[in-house]
């Protein structure tokens, strides 16, 4: 079946300006995920959201980052007034509920800020 | 807080050998544990995990991990190295809340 697709898979930006980026998961799964990776700090946890519960932002690295999910099923990562430590592949991930449950990663969306 | 360490950025095997790369973790609580795998300008893909009972456990690939709680450690084996399997893999560690940590990632280059 179809996996965690995420668009745009590449996206420059001028410092400063405002990007979305888009994440739609696998079918039935309740728990959705926003990952980064970056040469200097890895893979970072940003924003977990399980079902219809409050999201887990305890890894947004400031508030110039905010997350939505609608109906359960697609989310949007927003980055405000992105600077150049922005730049990094954004991960989303699924999974069928949680934290015993293999999470599934789309292909990433690759951010860099000029 | 929860973290993972990989101690070892890079683990050469030629083809045919046995290959373990390393994992050791710290978590408060019982740990749910994974290892991923990232192939060049691919995604992370799910190779096991750990969750309860057994402590070996065998996943995708021919891939194999032991979990070992005395020690936290958390091995990835694999009996026999292809050169397919050159790739970078991640350990990652569930504790108390519902995201992964993840350790910093070990290159595995395996030579025909």
């Amino acid at each position: 079946g179809a996996g965690v697709s995420q668009s745009p898979s590449n996206k420059v930006t001028e410092k400063g300006k405002d990007v979305e980026l888009r994440c739609d998961p696998i079918s039935g799964h309740t728990a959705l995920y926003w990952y980064r990776q970056s040469l200097g700090q890895g893979l970072e946890f940003l924003i977990y959201f399980q079902g219809n519960s409050a999201p887990d932002k305890s890894g947004l690295p400031s508030d110039r980052f905010s997350a939505e999910r609608t109906g359960g099923s697609v989310s949007t990562l927003t980055i405000q007034r992105t600077q150049q430590e922005d730049s990094a592949v954004y991960l989303c991930a699924s999974s069928l509920y949680s934290k015993s449950y293999e999470q599934y990663f789309g292909p990433g969306t690759r951010l860099t800020v000029t | 807080a929860q973290s993972v360490a990989q101690p070892e950025d890079q683990v050469n095997v030629a083809e045919g050998n046995p290959l373990t790369v390393k994992c050791t973790y710290s978590v408060s609580g019982n740990p749910y544990l994974f290892w991923y795998v990232q192939y060049p300008n691919r995604g992370l893909q799910f190779l096991l995990k750990y969750i309860t009972g057994d402590n070996l456990v065998k996943g995708s690939y021919g891939f194999e991990a032991e979990f070992n709680k005395s020690q936290t450690s958390f091995h990835l084996k694999k009996p026999s190295a292809l050169v397919s399997d050159s790739a970078l893999y991640f350990c990652a560690v569930v504790g108390a809340g519902n995201m992964l940590t993840f350790g910093g990632g070990t290159r595995l280059m395996v030579k025909p």
